[in-house]
């Protein structure tokens, strides 16, 4: 069964350190999403790719968040400075369309200290 | 403002029992719905959804889910729970023609008792 592909699974670093997340969606799936997941609560969109367009960044804390997905397939979040109120879950999801629902990959923990 | 609500944080049931996780929504038109499981340090598997048609819908590890339009409610069942369904649970709502942007849950904390 095809996979959404996260890196790294976990991630620690200082705070005002910069922090990169890459994700590779299913083959084929226009639509990529990042989610926050802070523990116990839902995700949160941060931002949605169509292709390598962005569609909603109105979520994304763009002081410190930078997101990218040049070539339409995979995609890097980015968090410049990090700091304690960013660790959370990083999740990357990918759809083929409305009628299918997301895929989620496994996310990324995120841990600043 | 579109939202989803899952009413309890938490459901305890014991293994063998039957369960229930409850879900509304408040969203526009005729959305499709979802529902997934969230185990630790994973991200959200897939279980089931609604698009149209019958309003029970079958989905995976045995769960199903109970769509109700007057209700606007798509709630979770499970004949028999496993201890291994002890998880995290998420009820989503995909708005059409929005762009396919869901509209999560805060989640419902499912703890299956031996």
């Amino acid at each position: 069964e095809a996979e959404v592909a996260q890196s790294p699974r976990y991630k620690i670093t200082e705070k005002s350190q910069a922090v990169a997340f890459w994700c590779d969606p299913i083959s084929g799936h226009a639509t990529l999403y990042w989610y926050r997941q802070i523990l116990g609560q839902g995700p949160e969109l941060l931002v949605q790719f169509q292709d390598e367009s962005v569609v909603d960044d109105s979520q994304l804390p763009k002081d410190r968040f930078s997101a990218e997905r040049l070539k339409g397939v995979d995609s890097t979040l980015k968090i410049q400075p990090a700091e304690l109120g960013d660790s959370a879950m990083y999740l990357c999801a990918s759809s083929q369309g409305q009628f299918y629902g997301y895929t989620f990959g496994s996310g990324t923990r995120l841990t600043v200290v | 403002a579109q939202s989803v609500a899952q009413p309890e944080d938490q459901v305890n049931v014991a293994e063998g029992n039957p369960l229930t996780v409850k879900c509304t929504y408040s969203v526009s038109g005729n959305p499709y719905l979802f529902w997934y499981v969230q185990y630790p340090n994973r991200g959200l598997q897939f279980l089931l959804k609604y698009i149209t048609g019958d309003n029970l819908v079958k989905g995976s590890y045995g769960f199903e889910a109970e769509f109700n339009k007057s209700q606007t409610s798509f709630h979770l069942k499970k004949p028999s729970a496993l201890v291994s369904d002890s998880a995290l649970y998420f009820c989503a709502a995909d708005q059409p023609g929005t762009g396919n942007q869901f509209y999560f849950g805060t989640g419902t904390s499912l703890t299956v008792i031996p």
